[in-house]
């Protein structure tokens, strides 16, 4: 059973829906991070999570410590998020993070 | 602030070559990782620098050696290519925050084994 996992693997969805990824996984962390991916494109970090919520923009992450699970929400979703999105966790004093095998989003127009 | 720099952009190299891939932190910076995204793999680990020592090390080969320069500038190496060595292969560096650590990737350097 890999470390993380991320639900679905692949997601279609109509401009303008509201999106959420997931992430669960089985270690104790210090934080978790959500990483977006363009096609052909480098890695970009959208948010670093340790506890609660955070916002940037139309993005939404959230982290829930007791139970191992984040998610990743994007409203009005646009077809410029289409993407690959990675969740990645950081093990207690560690910065060798482990990374899901992320979630490809594609918005239709 | 500048962010994470790598040199090349994009590599293509032959089989039993070696090549040698460098990244430059962001300013203040004295930790730096390095990872490897193939599309079998995804993304793993390969080692991780700070001051000049290396602290982890992922589950590659010893033909993949990196170092890190007293600017905290780091290296990587890869000796002897082999075909499954071409990847994207990322560089971040990371800030201390307290009880966590916030990395900065950056833009990756292609490399493709011929």
């Amino acid at each position: 059973k890999n470390e993380v996992e991320q639900s679905p693997q692949n997601l279609t969805a109509q401009e303008g829906e509201f999106i959420t990824i997931n992430c669960s996984y089985s270690v104790g962390i210090s934080a978790l991070h959500w990483l977006q991916q363009h096609p052909g494109g480098g890695i970009v970090s959208l948010f670093m999570l340790s506890s609660g919520k955070k916002k940037h923009g139309r993005l939404i992450a959230t982290i829930n410590i007791q139970e191992k699970h984040s998610s990743l929400h994007i409203t009005a979703s646009h077809p410029r998020d289409s993407a690959v999105y990675i969740c990645a966790v950081a093990p207690f004093g560690n910065e060798k993070l482990t990374f899901g095998t992320g979630t490809r989003l594609t918005i239709i127009p | 602030k500048a962010g994470v720099t790598q040199t090349p952009r994009y590599l293509i190299k032959t089989r039993g070559q070696q090549v040698t891939l460098s990244c430059s932190p962001i300013s203040g910076h004295r930790s730096v990782s390095w990872y490897q995204q193939t599309p079998g793999q995804g993304l793993q680990f390969l080692f991780e620098y700070f001051s000049e020592t290396q602290r982890n090390k992922g589950n590659f080969p010893g033909r993949f050696s990196g170092r890190q320069f007293s600017n905290s500038r780091s290296e990587m190496n890869v000796s002897t290519l082999e075909l499954g060595d071409s990847a994207l292969y990322l560089c971040a560096s990371s800030l201390f925050l307290g009880s966590s650590y916030e990395q900065y990737f950056g833009p990756g350097t292609r490399l493709t084994v011929t």
